[in-house]
């Protein structure tokens, strides 16, 4: 069966303290691999998009890589305003233009 | 300014009555998508549209119903066979070509049952 699973579930970080997310995947044909921010009571907010093995993407304190059966999302020197859920979501051949989401990994930067 | 608008922010639903959240996109994307979220899980499909006049249903859309009459608009109505509405719903919308098929999402609506 075709799933999309992140761990941990939950992340408490002292600001300053470097970490890394992952996003676990069971899908034929990958397509693309999608991150996204979301803050409570908002939707979601795109940062990344991964299309192959080996590809990287850094956005200021964000850097996301992907290997052929995971993608990790390391957070460099975070601060508070980072704290967030973080979804990852993939696209592949089964599922046309659609996508499956992870559960997320909430994200909590303390000062 | 572009994006994706949703309305209202809040809806409260009655037993028995049917509800419209509203999805407006200025973005002149193709696909538009309704999703639902739920504490602890990920996003479910709800229905989703690649064009105009026509639309698939998700994995969970049972007991929901959406119209594309328009390219800039796909609203959602919660039926009364849906019985357990109260969750977090997301509206997103892509340019609909597989090569930079981002999506991208609205500020969402909590509905909640009275």
């Amino acid at each position: 069966e075709d799933q999309v699973t992140q761990s941990p579930e939950a992340l408490r970080l002292q600001e300053g303290e470097s970490s890394s997310l992952n996003c676990s995947y069971t899908v034929s044909g990958l397509r693309g691999l999608f991150w996204y921010r979301q803050d409570p009571g908002k939707g979601p907010e795109f940062l990344f998009t991964l299309y192959s093995a080996g590809e990287e993407k850094e956005k200021e304190r964000l850097k996301a890589t992907l290997t052929k059966k995971e993608s990790f999302l390391h957070i460099t020197a975070p601060k508070p305003e980072d704290s967030a859920t973080y979804l990852c979501a993939v696209q592949a051949r089964n599922y046309g233009q659609n996508f499956v989401f992870g559960p997320g990994t909430r994200l909590s930067v303390l000062p | 300014d572009g994006g994706i608008t949703q309305s209202p922010k809040y809806l409260f639903r009655k037993e028995g009555q049917n509800v419209t959240l509203s999805c407006e996109q200025n973005l002149n994307h193709d696909a538009m998508y309704w999703y639902r979220q739920d504490p602890g899980q990920g996003l479910r499909l709800i229905y989703y549209s690649q064009i105009v006049n026509d639309f698939q249903k998700g994995d969970i859309a049972e007991g929901y119903s959406v119209s594309r009459e328009k390219k800039e608009s796909f609203p959602l109505t919660v039926t009364s066979a849906q019985k357990n509405p109260t969750a977090f719903y997301l509206c997103a919308s892509s340019i609909g070509r597989l090569a930079k098929n981002i999506q991208y999402f609205g500020a969402g609506t909590r509905l909640s049952v009275l």
